[in-house]
């Protein structure tokens, strides 16, 4: 039961555009959403979250968001680097505020183009 | 913030031997986690720990794995009689409750002859 699906495995954008990276939930108890990003051989990195009383979070380059109805989120990348490239996760969790586990989709390829 | 650190980055060993992987979270995290990561998937949750307590298992979490943590410091997982299933990232991440999202180390790569 895949709980958190990124339908996309690649992506390619060119340098300087805007990067969508796209996941989907069937869990409706989650609470929150993050996203990570990940360079090979090294762990996910924190890039942004959203709670699930949200439908927008910006932080620079980077906003999320959050569709409830549709059980879809987004990550909008403005504009894109190529230093972006990497595999992107989409993940929800519950708990509210204490931020318990996490359930992570399958991720996504990013390329970026110079 | 020195960040999670994991040890080793990489084991290798023979099917049915066992292994134990150590997690150092970030000083002041009171919840430490252990995710397993295999190829085109995300990290799967297995367990977590607030401070020395283990809170959650998952049924990922066969008998022949084990995790501990003694003084709410670092952790140990430990996976007995190896089997080639067991091949995988295991990542570890930790946080402060209430407050902030999950930090990963680098993780440990296991993979079994």
């Amino acid at each position: 039961d895949q709980q958190v699906k990124q339908n996309s495995p690649s992506l390619s954008v060119q340098e300087g555009r805007i990067s969508i990276l796209n996941c989907d939930y069937t869990n409706s108890m989650f609470d929150y959403f993050l996203w990570y990003k990940k360079y090979p051989a090294e762990g996910p990195t924190f890039l942004i979250s959203i709670s699930s009383i949200k439908d927008k979070n910006e932080d620079g380059r980077f906003t999320v968001f959050l569709n409830k109805s549709a059980k879809h989120l987004s990550l909008h990348i403005v504009p894109s680097q190529p230093g972006d490239s990497a595999v992107y996760f989409c993940a929800g969790g519950s708990g509210g505020t204490s931020y318990g586990k996490l359930t992570f989709g399958q991720g996504t390829i990013l390329t970026v183009h110079p | 913030d020195t960040g999670v650190s994991q040890n080793p980055r990489h084991k290798i060993t023979k099917r049915g031997q066992n292994v134990t992987f150590r997690c150092d979270p970030i000083s002041e995290h009171n919840r430490l986690y252990w995710y397993r990561q295999t190829l085109g998937q995300g990290p799967e949750f297995l367990t977590y720990f607030q401070n020395e307590a283990q809170l959650e298992k998952s049924r990922l979490l066969s008998d022949r794995f084990s995790a501990e943590r003694p003084k709410g410091s670092f952790s140990t997982l430990e996976i007995q009689r190896t089997e080639q299933g067991d091949s995988a990232m295991y990542l570890c991440a930790s946080s402060l409750q209430g407050d902030g999202p999950q930090h990963f180390g680098d993780g440990t790569r296991l993979s079994i002859l």
